[in-house]
């Protein structure tokens, strides 16, 4: 059993659709969570940063972590076809700043 | 505007030969990484780096070896490549310590086929 497991999808929906992507983990050690947005053929870079639990918003994307259930999700609200990219799920325990555990990644299309 | 730099965007290479996928980055990191992404495997560490001429091995290792000279420079070595290596190879470099501001940064990645 993978350590991170995430929907690879592929996922698509319309314009103006709220999104939903998820992780589950299954090392309790995990404290840092991660969102990151892969565009196609290119590097991933950070999108969402939290720490344990809790939300956390930044315009119109919102990071849920819940460590009693060992779930993350990241919601993306009024979708715009420029959202369309791979969302990679990432977290690292407190004691490891060098190593992040990937989800496999969600493939997401946002259609005009 | 920071940068990570793979030396190549794309590279094919025959079965057997010895590869060298190198990676620079300018923001003073002291760790680098070496992954590699697969369709439904998501990204997996090959090697890290926490200092110049310091390595330690990811979750996949075999068939790879690493050299780091420079603090800026991480070159991943492949000593035989196989067709089992064929793959996206992504190079990233942060700062060590806890917090936000030790997030990864990204090249742009290799795609490595072997033939």
């Amino acid at each position: 059993q993978k350590e991170v497991e995430q929907d690879p999808g592929p996922l698509s929906v319309p314009e103006g659709a709220i999104v939903s992507l998820n992780c589950t983990y299954s090392n309790s050690a995990f404290q840092y969570f991660m969102w990151y947005r892969q565009y196609s053929r290119k590097g991933p870079e950070l999108l969402m940063y939290t720490y344990s639990s809790g939300n956390k918003e930044d315009g119109r994307f919102t990071a849920q972590v819940d460590k009693s259930s060992k779930y993350i999700s990241l919601f993306i609200r009024d979708s715009q076809p420029s959202d369309s990219a791979t969302y990679l799920c990432a977290m690292r325990t407190l004691g490891s700043a060098r190593q992040l555990t990937f989800g496999s990644g969600t493939q997401l299309t946002v259609l005009p | 505007d920071v940068k990570v730099t793979q030396s190549s965007r794309y590279l094919v290479k025959r079965t057997g030969e010895k590869v060298f996928l190198e990676c620079v980055q300018d923001m003073d990191h002291e760790n680098m990484f070496w992954y590699r992404q697969d369709p439904g495997l998501g990204l997996r560490l090959i090697y890290f780096s926490y200092d110049v001429k310091m390595k330690e091995k990811g979750d996949i290792p075999e068939g790879y070896s690493v050299s780091r000279e420079k603090k800026e420079r991480f070159s991943l070595i492949l000593e035989s490549a196989s067709t089992n290596q064929t793959s996206m190879y992504l190079c990233a470099s942060s700062k060590p310590g806890q917090g936000v501001n030790t997030e990864a940064f990204f090249g742009q990645g290799t795609r490595l086929t072997v033939v």
